[in-house]
């Protein structure tokens, strides 16, 4: 089974705030890596997909980078809206998502 | 606008079988994608289940594959999920949702709202 990883599991950022999360795969993935938002009692919403790949309608301030077994998401100036819990997931080999990182008011 | 409701009991006794059943509209799923369930413990992450194409093929989550059956009723434009011998662990929202096709098979794009099953006696 393939093992994902994210790190921080809580980062404490500010409005404006520029905003990095990490997600390893325990083995190589390719480009096969999404990433969701999911907000309490929601959910989750599709931000990413193929690791770089903005979803429609989707803000221009989220992408996603890496390939191989390294992923991370950034948001370039987190919005009030951006408060929520992110996962990574995999689908190269069946799925497997990370145990999420939550983004909260510092 | 693609739109995914679950529904089935709300509580199943511990060792029994949970049933789900996710309606799908506005989009045929004879049509195409894969047609998944993942689920949620209590404060937890996510964890996939399983998918299955209109035509019955599926894919199972290894540590779950033994206990679970997916399948799909494209007259009713409907599929399921069958989850045998319970325990308290199996207590999670369980959603239902669309997705992709071929390698892609388990990128959701389209999520039901979720529905609560309370393992219990």
């Amino acid at each position: 089974d393939i093992q994902m990883t994210q790190s921080p599991s809580t980062l404490s950022a500010s409005v404006g705030d520029r905003v990095t999360i990490t997600c390893r795969a325990s083995q190589s993935i390719s480009s096969w890596l999404a990433w969701y938002q999911q907000k309490p009692g929601k959910a989750p919403k599709l931000l990413i997909y193929k690791a770089s790949s903005l979803d429609s309608g989707v803000p221009s301030r989220f992408s996603g980078s890496g390939s191989g077994t390294e992923f991370t998401l950034t948001i370039s100036s987190l919005q009030p809206d951006d408060f929520a819990t992110y996962y990574c997931q995999q689908y190269n080999s069946y799925s497997t998502f990370g145990q999420g990182t939550k983004v909260d008011i510092k | 606008q693609v739109q995914l409701q679950e529904s089935g009991p709300g509580l199943v006794k511990p060792s029994e079988t949970l049933s789900l059943t996710c309606s799908v509209s506005g989009y045929s799923i004879s049509n195409g994608y894969y047609w998944d369930w993942i689920r949620q413990p209590p404060g937890k992450g996510l964890e996939w289940i399983g998918n299955i194409w209109h035509s019955g093929s599926t894919y199972y989550n290894p540590s779950l594959k033994s206990r679970v059956t997916i399948s799909v009723d494209t007259s009713k434009n409907q599929f399921s999920l069958k989850l045998r011998s319970v325990t308290a662990a199996d207590t999670a929202v369980y959603y239902c949702a669309r997705g992709g096709e071929g390698a892609s098979s388990a990128l959701v794009d389209y999520w039901g709202q979720g529905t609560l099953v309370t393992v219990s006696s």
